[in-house]
């Protein structure tokens, strides 16, 4: 069974960089069969995807983002990572990871817990 | 960007009646590449419906899928204390991915 587990600093300062990582177990971020995403949700808010990443290095964003999200995945601990950066409050909400289902299948069947975030000085 | 609406935003029924959500798109969504997910507090989503009409691995067969093109519909025959949540509709067809605002069912 895919688990997939977040963790990083709760708490950012407006103008830093976020930075998350999640830890795949069960199975593997080198597999070519799926990409790997982010998803937020602000507290009582709905969900709004930030980007992908396949280990072929592919990777897509959502627009209003795509000039501060830098996706990365680590092969040898199993890991891939986001970085968001110039954060500010607006960016406050609980991140997830996700696991597509296979290539060309864009949903998500395998999801991390979540971790929340706050940007506040 | 596929902007989708849904509605109701609140729906409010009893266990036992029928729960029908609606999820519109702004263009047509390629291939009804369109899935429902089920949100409870604090819970990450659960992949319910894709491909518009498939239920996923595990998924009771009160809830259904139908739709195509623009519109699309997540019915729940009958209302199970569980089924108490948040749903929302998201289209994998184009990127960006994009999901809707929400439908919240809760009990009346």
């Amino acid at each position: 069974q895919v688990q997939l587990q977040e963790s990083g600093p709760g708490l950012v300062k407006p103008s830093q960089t976020l930075s998350l990582t999640c830890t795949v177990s069960g199975g593997s971020v080198s597999s070519g069969n799926y990409y790997w995403s982010w998803i937020r949700q602000p507290a009582g808010k709905g969900l709004e995807w930030i980007g992908r990443m396949h280990i072929s290095g592919s990777t897509n964003y959502y627009p209003s983002l795509e000039n501060r999200v830098t996706l990365s995945v680590d092969t040898s601990k199993n890991q891939f990572s986001l970085k968001l950066s110039s954060v500010t409050a607006a960016d406050t909400a609980v991140y997830y990871c996700a696991r597509e289902v296979a290539n060309g299948y864009n949903y998500w069947n395998y999801w991390g817990q979540g971790t929340l975030v706050t940007v506040s000085s | 960007e596929i902007v989708l609406t849904q509605s109701p935003g609140t729906l409010s029924l009893s266990p036992g009646e029928r729960a029908t959500l609606s999820c519109r798109a702004s263009q047509n969504v390629r291939i009804s590449y369109l899935a429902w997910y089920q949100q409870k507090l604090g819970q990450a989503p659960r992949l319910l419906i894709h491909g518009a009409s498939s239920r996923a691995t595990g998924i009771p067969d009160r809830f259904s899928g139908s739709g195509s093109g623009t519109d699309f519909t997540l019915t729940i025959s009958r209302l199970e204390p569980e089924d108490f949540a948040v749903y929302y509709c998201q289209q994998y067809g184009t990127l960006p991915l994009t999901f809707g605002g929400g439908t919240k069912v809760e009990i009346e």
